[in-house]
């Protein structure tokens, strides 16, 4: 079965400063891997994901991550924070299409991104 | 498109009270979903459809059960509220299987 880590619960960045949020993932088979962000009092939306290709993926509002099979990592960055960033963010693995059933998303704990001033 | 609905948006019930949580996408999906987030858990699969008349457990399905009678709606109903059960519930939908997933806004419910 897959399952997502995702280091550090709460992280806080400066306004301007580099946003890294971790995630290793475990699959035995090659996986699916999407990052999510929530907003206060809403649902899920999708930042970006990757599926085959090209392991540095690009995404919504500047954020890009790079998977890496050999350190089973798929690590969210930005270059720069904005105060909008504040959220949560889900890393998320699937792998139900190997078998042809429904990609059951496997998400992480979650980690919650503070931008300070 | 409005997407994904879900109907409530809060919801307070008692111990042994029932209801009917509803989904609905307008986005022509086949495969839809539950999940439930508790705090510091992240999202936990309860059930999923790949189709009208097709659904199956996902990881915590117990307390819950489902039905998919159209391609739109994909209700998720609690017999027995249960404290456990508080939680906020999501439904989401993809027109495949492999690719992302377009989730509702949830509904928060409490038993109390």
């Amino acid at each position: 079965a897959q399952s997502v880590t995702q280091l550090g619960s709460h992280v806080s960045v400066s306004e301007g400063a580099l946003v890294l949020l971790r995630c290793n993932y475990s699959s035995s088979v090659p996986p699916y891997l999407f990052w999510y962000v929530q907003y206060p009092n809403q649902g899920l939306q999708l930042l970006l994901k990757y599926t085959t290709g090209a392991t540095l993926v690009k995404g919504i509002n500047g954020f890009e991550a790079e998977f890496k099979k050999s350190e089973t990592s798929f690590h969210l960055t930005k270059p720069s924070a904005h105060m909008s960033d504040a959220a949560e963010y889900f890393c998320a693995v699937s792998v139900g299409f190997h078998t042809g059933t429904a990609s059951k998303l496997t998400f992480g704990t979650g980690t919650r991104l503070q931008v300070t001033l | 498109n409005a997407g994904v609905t879900q109907t409530p948006k809060f919801r307070i019930l008692k111990i042994g009270q029932s209801m009917t949580l509803q989904c609905t996408q307008d986005m022509n999906h086949n495969y839809m979903y539950w999940y439930r987030q508790d705090p510091g858990m992240g999202l936990k699969l309860i059930y999923y459809s790949v189709g009208a008349g097709i659904t199956d457990k996902g990881e915590v399905p117990n307390g819950y059960n489902v039905s998919r009678s159209t391609t739109e709606d994909f209700p998720l109903r609690l017999e027995l509220a249960a404290p456990s059960q508080t939680s906020v519930y999501f439904c989401a939908s993809s027109p495949t299987s492999g690719v992302s997933q377009y989730f509702g806004p949830g509904t928060r419910l409490l038993v109390l």
